[in-house]
């Protein structure tokens, strides 16, 4: 059965650069055809798209965040990272990883159990 | 692109409800639109993807519609439970997989 399991820093601080990591277990990040991604929902709010990276590197992000954000894979480790630099407050979010099904359509499934970051001094 | 949903609805059980998802700009024709449930507490599961498919496991109750005229989707809940109260997010995305969500619509059941 398909796992997405997040990890990182619970708090960073402002200025600094957010950094997390989703392990992926009962699948392999290699599939052909399948992206994986990161989503975002703000205390209270809805959701927001990242970005996503298919295993050999190729990525896409969202526009409102392209500047600040890196993704990257690591298949030895079967494992994707996001990087959010600059943050500020307002990225104060639980953030999740998701298998990004691309075959037909692009969504999201499944979703790991997310994480919150808490941007503060 | 924005997806427009309505910010809550809210029905009795056994009734049926309907969410809106309004695509401001494009056809919303051209690209699919998935529905996620997310209940407080967890993490978003699909309910529809594809327009109008549904998962394994997701009951026959739940299911989507494209309305070109009105460049919207909807998803449509009969039989209301109340487990079915939870907040519903439409998605789609654009010709550079650029992916959008709304605004999510709060679903109570009476």
């Amino acid at each position: 059965q398909l796992q997405l399991q997040e990890s990182g820093p619970g708090l960073v601080k402002p200025s600094e650069t957010l950094s997390l990591t989703c392990t992926v277990s009962g699948d392999s990040v290699r599939s052909d055809n399948y992206y994986w991604g990161w989503i975002r929902q703000s205390p209270g709010k809805g959701l927001e798209w990242i970005g996503s990276i298919y295993y050999s590197g190729s990525t896409s992000y969202n526009p409102s965040l392209k500047s600040r954000v890196t993704i990257s894979v690591d298949t030895s480790k079967n494992q994707f990272s996001l990087n959010l630099n600059s943050v500020t407050a307002a990225d104060t979010a639980v953030f999740y990883c998701a298998r990004v099904v691309v075959v037909s359509g692009n969504w999201f499934d499944p979703w790991g159990q997310g994480t919150l970051v808490t941007v503060s001094s | 692109f924005m997806l427009t949903q309505p910010h809550s609805v809210s029905e009795s059980p056994g009734k049926t409800v309907t969410i809106s998802c309004t695509r401001s700009s494009g056809s919303i024709a051209t690209n699919f639109v998935q529905w996620y449930q997310q209940r407080p507490g967890s993490s978003p599961t699909t309910v529809i993807y594809e327009d109008n498919q549904r998962p394994s496991g997701v009951p026959d109750r739940f299911s989507g519609f494209i309305d070109s005229s009105s460049n919207s989707a909807s998803l449509t809940i009969s039989g209301l439970e109340p487990e079915d109260e939870a907040e519903y997010y439409c998605q789609s995305y654009d010709s550079n997989n650029h992916v959008v969500f709304g605004g999510g619509t709060k679903l109570t059941v009476l």
